[in-house]
Parts: C-alpha cells; sequence; structure tokens
C-alpha cells in the first residue's frame, strides 16, 4: 500500500512569487492534515479536510495560504505571495474516518515539502 | 487546552545503552499519546500509540512508553540503544475522539559508537 505523498520534495522561490504544494493521501483516507514546521520551531497544525470539506483551518497563519481538496482526494496548499517567515517544511497527513467514530487519531505522514524563500 | 512538554531537545547515548527521552503533557480531556520518529529526509513515522487500553504501551524497534497519568508524562525508553535510532522524536497529544494534534518541540537522539 503506497503512504502519504508530497511534491515536491524541495521548493525555491523569492518572495513575492507563488507556490503550490501538493499531497495525495493513503487511499481510502477521508481526513487530510497540513503541518508546518518552521526552523528549529514545533511542528503546527495547519488544517483538517474531511473528505472535501475544511473541518477545521485555525492554524493556518494568514489570508495568504489556501488550501483545497476538491473531489475529496489530493489536496494542495498555495502560498500567495510567498513571504520570507514562510519557509519551512510542510507535513501532510492522513487518517481514516470510521463509521464507528474516530477513538484515536493514528495520521500517517508524507516525508514534507521543504519550502524555502528568498 | 492540551500541551505537550519534550524535556530535552538533545539526548547523546552509546550504542547499546539505555534510552530515555521525557515528554509530559497536559490536557482537559482523555489524551491519546502517540510517538512518531522521523529520520532525515524521511516522513513521520509512528512508533507507538496509547489509547487508555494499556498502560506500558510497546512499540516498533523496541521502544515502549509507559502511561503515567498521575505524573502526566509518557516518557519513550529503550533498553540498548543502536546506530539506526539516531533521529528526531516527536510527543504527540490528542484528545479521544477528536483530531486535532499537538507535537512537542521534538528530541533530537544521537547514537555514538
Amino acid at each position: 500500500e503506497a503512504g502519504v505523498t508530497q511534491f515536491p520534495s524541495h521548493s525555491v522561490i523569492e518572495k513575492g512569487q507563488t507556490v503550490t504544494l501538493r499531497c495525495d493521501p493513503i487511499s481510502g483516507h477521508d481526513n487530510l492534515y497540513w503541518y508546518r514546521r518552521v526552523m528549529g520551531k514545533e511542528i503546527k497544525f495547519l488544517l483538517h479536510f474531511v473528505k472535501e470539506s475544511k473541518q477545521d483551518e485555525s492554524g493556518m497563519p494568514n489570508n495568504r495560504f489556501l488550501a483545497e481538496r476538491t473531489g475529496g482526494t489530493y489536496s494542495t496548499l498555495k502560498v500567495q505571495p510567498a513571504e520570507l517567515e514562510d519557509s519551512g517544511v510542510y507535513f501532510c497527513a492522513s487518517s481514516e474516518l470510521s463509521s464507528s467514530g474516530v477513538k484515536y487519531n493514528e495520521q500517517f505522514f508524507g516525508p514534507g515539502t521543504r519550502l524555502t524563500v528568498l | 487546552a492540551q500541551s505537550v512538554t519534550q524535556l530535552d531537545s538533545h539526548v547523546s547515548v552509546s550504542e547499546g545503552t539505555p534510552v530515555l527521552l521525557r515528554c509530559n503533557y497536559s490536557s482537559s480531556y482523555s489524551p491519546s499519546l502517540f510517538w512518531y520518529v522521523q529520520h532525515p529526509n524521511k516522513g513521520l513515522q509512528l512508533l507507538l500509540k496509547y489509547t487508555s487500553a494499556a498502560t506500558l504501551v510497546k512499540g516498533i524497534n523496541g521502544f515502549e512508553a509507559e502511561f503515567k497519568k498521575s505524573e502526566t508524562s509518557f516518557h519513550l525508553t529503550k533498553p540498548s540503544a543502536h546506530m539506526s535510532d539516531a533521529a528526531e522524536y516527536f510527543c504527540v497529544v490528542s484528545v479521544i475522539g477528536g483530531f486535532k494534534t499537538i507535537f512537542g518541540a521534538g528530541t533530537r537522539l544521537f547514537v555514538k559508537a
């Protein structure tokens, strides 16, 4: 079974440019999450999709960040325009949504996209 | 409110000696607790999870952790370190039945030959 994949693995852009990160969750996982780790800081939650709906986007830093999950499969995270402080590693994770309810939330993580804004 | 504190940013051990990575948590509700490991250029891999079934949890690669409610701790241990254990380890808390997860700052484990 394929794990969570992310593309690209690295991205280097200039301040003011636009970058789009992509995440493909494990097939059948309805929950999809985005996290970010800025250099030297904790991994921070950005948002959570259940299928195509945004369940919780309380961690999104500002309106320069736009996440989508059309069709409830893969997700994209767009940063427009990028700023220096957006540099970091962006992780995607997915988990199942069982019909009996989620007793605990084991998330499966992708390798991350390292974003560098110059 | 939930929070998690990893008490050491770096831990260095010699190969073959025990490993102890410390984690304290705070949660208003029954927590789920996890330890993840990240090797260089890899995604986070689940080592083990506590979900209220048993306080001593065994994970992969010989790691285990004990949930101590009275001490609000969930320390990760391994009897004998291996060079391949060198990585960064994250303690994570989540509310049982919930989705939001809070990460600790991470502990980087160094293993000396």
